[in-house]
Parts: C-alpha cells; sequence; structure tokens
C-alpha cells in the first residue's frame, strides 16, 4: 500500500508564478520529511526536509510545508524558473529506522517560459 | 568529489535468469540503499546496507538481496527474474544518519524480457 501519495501527476506554471507541490501521508508515526527533484537519465537530487517539530522550513525559493493534522506537506517554489522542471518526489521515514524512506509517486513539474 | 556510480547502466536479461547491480558510494559514505522505481509505483525501498550490515529491508521477495564489502561498495542481486522485475534500480549512500543528505546514482536501467 502507498503511504505517501501525490494525487497530481503534472503540474504546468508560468515562469515567475509559484509552483505548488501536494504531496499526503497515511502513518501518523512518520517524522521526518524530505523533498528530491528528478532530471531525466539522473537519480534523484536532495532538495529540501522538515522534521515533524517543525511546520515550516525555507530554503532560497523553496519552502516546504507540513501539517500533521492533515497528514499533507506541500513544496512552494517562488518564482518558478524553466530549470525547474523535472520530477519532484516527496518522502518520509520513521524514527530509527536508518535511511528507509517512503516515496510518492512523483509530480511532473513544467515550467514555461 | 566523485558521485555515485552504478554499473551497468542499462540491461536486458531473460525470465528465469538472475543478476548482480553494482554500485559504488561517495568516498567516505558508508550506508548505501537500494530502490526499485517503476511507473506509477515511485521509489519503492529494497533495503539498507550500513558498514557492511543490512539495517533495513523492505517488503520485497527473498529473490532480492544485497551485499557491501567493506570498502562500502554495495551490489544487489536478483534470482529468477520476472517480467515485473523490469524496472530502474537506484541506489543512494550517504554518511549513515537519516538526516544526512542521500546522493543517488543515475541508476540501472534492468528489462527482462
Amino acid at each position: 500500500d502507498q503511504q505517501v501519495k501525490q494525487n497530481s501527476p503534472s503540474l504546468s506554471v508560468q515562469e515567475g508564478r509559484i509552483s505548488i507541490l501536494n504531496c499526503d501521508y497515511t502513518n501518523s508515526m512518520f517524522d521526518y520529511f524530505l523533498w528530491y527533484k528528478k532530471y531525466p537519465a539522473e537519480g534523484p537530487t536532495f532538495l529540501i526536509s522538515i522534521s515533524s517539530i517543525k511546520d515550516k522550513n525555507e530554503d532560497g525559493r523553496f519552502t516546504v510545508f507540513l501539517n500533521k493534522s492533515a497528514k499533507h506537506l506541500s513544496l512552494h517554489i517562488v518564482p518558478s524558473q524553466p530549470g525547474d522542471s523535472a520530477v519532484y518526489f516527496c518522502a518520509a521515514s520513521l524514527r530509527n529506522t536508518g535511511n528507509q524512506f517512503y516515496f510518492g509517486t512523483g509530480t511532473s513539474l513544467t515550467v514555461i517560459p | 568529489k566523485a558521485g555515485v556510480t552504478q554499473t551497468p547502466r542499462y540491461l536486458i536479461k531473460t525470465r528465469g535468469q538472475q543478476v548482480t547491480l553494482s554500485c559504488s558510494p561517495i568516498s567516505g559514505h558508508r550506508s548505501v540503499s537500494w530502490y526499485q522505481q517503476t511507473p506509477g509505483q515511485g521509489l519503492q525501498f529494497l533495503f539498507e546496507y550500513f558498514s557492511e550490515t543490512q539495517r533495513n529491508k523492505g517488503n520485497f521477495p527473498g529473490r532480492f538481496s544485497g551485499r557491501q564489502f567493506s570498502n562500502s561498495r554495495s551490489e544487489m542481486n536478483v534470482s529468477t527474474l520476472e517480467l515485473g522485475d523490469s524496472a530502474l534500480y537506484l541506489c543512494a549512500s550517504s554518511l549513515g544518519h537519516r538526516e544526512s543528505e542521500q546522493y543517488f546514482g543515475p541508476g540501472t536501467r534492468l528489462t527482462v524480457t
């Protein structure tokens, strides 16, 4: 069963506007979350993380929001740039499970110049 | 520093055969994790090795196995291949703590005919 879900397979946004990518999870015991970006023919690269003790984390143009009561996190990219066009994965983990992460199915973002 | 390398990059095997994939982590990294990526399923965690010991294991059949050598290089073996094993196999290396960034290799594309 898919414990981490990304219900939007694709998203298109105009350059300069905000991109919002969403992720839902079912296991309330998840306490650490990540976002990765993946270009074709490359492995995923780490973008940003958030611990369950926080509800927001920022890194430059990227902000992740965590709503624990709704079991929902989102990634905001402001402003969006054409180079942001990629597949974005969210991932979650449980305490004391090392690097065992549960990934969503990904959202393909296209930023239109 | 050199990134994570995976060999071979592409592989075609016949149902019933076995296959071994290799992953060389970033120098100094002691954790290597393996993931299977298939369309519609996202990345599914296979297992993690840390200092030559399997630390975590995902929900895959026993046909999937792995090992890690003293230089942290890791191999993954799949025996009695099935058509459903066709996928992109990704490995990721890190220092070992889940808060330390994982670096993914480009993956090995396995096709089972």
